[in-house]
């Protein structure tokens, strides 16, 4: 049982070049998300989906773009990278069987080191 | 919209010791979920412990407490005979409504246990 996995580990870019960041999960989850990590700050959400085909936007949603077209898979997209994208990318899922929905663990994979020149 | 306060950019605390970790946050909500992460020099985030804002006992796994202060709005982390293994950053985070599966996240706290 693999749990959560990220692909690539790391990547450099190009200021201007696109790349996509893949996340499955093996758990079946229904709700997966996409965090970045920067210095000094917590994790802050991009983007998240509920289900297969859904996607929504988190607090820092400006130059990415998500893609849920399979359950087990989350895709993360960088159309264009700028410097400020530098970061660490994290990508999560939780299954939402509870009917408190705060209640459900979010479980991490081991993150994508992305750097932007 | 939340916000999660942790003051304590760093500490040390002496293997086999109790250390605590504080957290405060504001939210305007009766219900939350309050979450701690623990985060390795390898990098992965790893779920220690979950409290409810409705639940009148203090969250316990293994090592890991939560004292939950509701009316003072904190949620510090009390980590019981530290082991060498426990260095890392620690990071709260909290769901804003039972409701909402959003987590948002403080700026974490980097413990440094020493032998």
């Amino acid at each position: 049982n693999a749990g959560v996995t990220q692909t690539p580990k790391f990547r450099v870019l190009k200021t201007g070049q696109s790349m996509t960041l893949l996340c499955a999960q093996d758990m079946n989850h229904e709700y997966m998300y996409w965090y970045r990590q920067d210095p000094g700050m917590g994790l802050r959400l991009i983007h998240y989906s509920v289900g297969e085909g859904t996607t929504a936007k988190g607090e820092v949603p400006d130059g990415y773009n998500v893609s849920r077209l399979k359950k087990q898979n989350f895709l993360l997209g960088l159309e264009s990278a700028a410097p400020s994208q530098t970061s660490v990318y994290f990508c999560a899922s939780s299954l939402q069987q509870s009917r408190r929905l705060a209640e459900e663990t979010q479980y991490f994979g081991p993150g994508t080191r992305l750097l932007v020149l | 919209a939340q916000k999660i306060t942790q003051t304590q950019p760093g500490m040390f605390v002496q293997e086999k010791e109790a250390v605590t970790l504080d957290c405060t946050y504001d939210t305007s909500d009766q219900s939350y979920g309050l979450f701690w992460y623990k985060q390795p020099s390898s990098g992965e985030m790893i779920f220690l412990i979950y409290q409810g804002s409705y639940d009148e006992q203090n969250a316990t796994e293994g090592r890991y407490s939560l004292n939950f202060q509701k009316a003072r709005k904190s949620a510090n982390l009390v980590i019981s005979a530290s082991q060498l293994g426990d260095s890392a950053m620690y990071f709260c985070a909290m769901t804003p409504t039972l409701n909402d599966y959003k987590l948002s996240f403080g700026a974490g706290t980097t413990v440094t246990v020493r032998a």
